[in-house]
This record gives C-alpha cells, sequence and structure tokens, in this order.
C-alpha cells in the first residue's frame, strides 16, 4: 500500500534556529513527493516538489527539502525559521497506477510546527 | 487570477438532511478532488474526477456523491447527513503535471 508518515505530530523550534519537518514514504517505483502548508482557516499552499533530478529541492519562503532514496524520506528542512512559519505542514505522494503515476495524492498526516519568539 | 473556491465556508446542518457543498474552480484542470479533513488523520479522499462525467469514490466515499456536469464544478452531496461528517471538507484541482490547488475549506457541522 502506498502510505505517507510524518513521526512528529508537533515540533517546536527557536526563531533563527534551523528546522527539519520529517516525512517518509512507501510507494513502489520512483516517488512523486510533495510538500504543503496550511495556515489557521486556510486550505494547503503548494511548498515544494521532487520529481527527479537534484536531491535537494528548493521552495517557496525560504523552504527546501531532501529527497533520500535509500531512507524513503523527503525532510523538509530551513536554515533560520521564523515565527511566520508556525503551521501545519503535509507531505505528499502522487499515487502510483501499476507502471503510471495516477492524478491522487496521499498524505500525511501532518506535523505542526511552533516556532518561538 | 485563476482560483479555486468553496461555498459555503461554514454549514450548520441537522441529522439526516440532505447538504452539498459547491467547489468551483477557474483553472480548467481536468482532475477535481474533495477531501475531509480530521484530527488525526490528516487528509483523505472523498471522491474524485478526472474529467466531465467522470467521478471515482475515494477513501472515505460512503454517504457521500458528486457529479460533473462540467469542467469548473465538482459539488460534493451528502445525502443524509449524520454527526461522523462533522468535518472541514477541502476541494482542489490539478492539472496533468502540476501540483493541486486548493480551496479555503469548508466547515461543516451536523447535529
Amino acid at each position: 500500500a502506498q502510505s505517507v508518515a510524518q513521526p512528529e505530530d508537533q515540533v517546536n523550534v527557536a526563531e533563527g534556529n534551523p528546522l527539519t519537518v520529517k516525512c517518509t514514504y512507501s510507494v513502489s517505483g520512483n516517488p512523486y513527493l510533495f510538500w504543503y502548508v496550511q495556515y489557521p482557516n486556510r486550505g494547503l499552499q503548494f511548498l515544494l516538489k521532487y520529481i527527479t533530478g537534484d536531491n535537494l529541492v528548493k521552495g517557496s519562503y525560504g523552504f527546501e527539502a531532501e529527497f533520500n532514496k535509500s531512507q524513503t524520506s523527503f525532510h523538509l528542512k530551513k536554515p533560520s525559521a521564523l515565527v511566520s512559519d508556525s503551521a501545519l505542514y503535509f507531505c505528499a505522494v502522487r499515487v502510483r497506477e501499476g507502471d503510471n503515476y495516477g492524478q491522487n495524492f496521499v498524505f500525511g498526516p501532518g506535523t505542526r510546527l511552533s516556532v518561538l519568539p | 487570477d485563476a482560483e479555486i473556491t468553496q461555498s459555503p465556508r461554514h454549514k450548520i446542518t441537522e441529522t439526516g438532511r440532505q447538504v452539498t457543498l459547491a467547489c468551483h474552480q477557474t483553472w480548467n484542470h481536468n482532475n477535481m478532488f474533495w477531501y475531509r479533513q480530521d484530527l488525526g488523520h490528516g487528509l483523505r479522499l472523498i471522491h474524485y474526477s478526472y474529467g466531465v462525467q467522470d467521478t471515482n469514490k475515494g477513501e472515505v466515499s460512503d454517504g457521500y456523491s458528486v457529479s460533473r456536469s462540467n469542467t469548473e464544478d465538482l459539488p460534493l452531496t451528502l445525502e443524509s447527513a449524520a454527526s461522523s461528517q462533522t468535518s472541514v471538507y477541502f476541494c482542489a484541482s490539478r492539472g496533468q503535471n502540476t501540483e493541486a490547488f486548493f480551496g479555503q475549506g469548508t466547515r461543516l457541522t451536523v447535529v
């Protein structure tokens, strides 16, 4: 079965410190991975994606993510956290339908990031 | 600018009533999705559509239906609302090789 895990419900980090939000996935073949962010009372907003190529992907608002095939991970990172980064973060993978990519996503349960001033 | 909008933003209804949540996108995307978001479960797929007249069941489709009569709209209907359907509902759309774009959500309370 295709799945996404985010092992931490909550991540707390001090402003100015680096942050990491973890994601591991289980999918056959090459994954097509995403990170989304959700601010209070808002829909999900796209941050970045990995399709192929460089394992380090850069996205919006200074975020980046590192794809590690051997560890089946796609951790989200930022060198210096801001209080405004406090939000709910979702990792997602595009589903596989046989040898093809489907149009659907499987989402992780989400990780709440709190950046403390 | 293209967008995806949901209405209403908030809805309170009684058990047993039929409820329809609207989703309208101006991206001209073929693919549209409905998710529900519940604490501890993240987002779960209810129904999806890959184009006009196409509808498919997702992970948690029982008690829900959708119809796709045009590209822009994918209304979600709760046939007979139940308290277990109290949730926040998100509509999304995506192109063939793009990320998904989400609406702002509808908070539904079934009393």
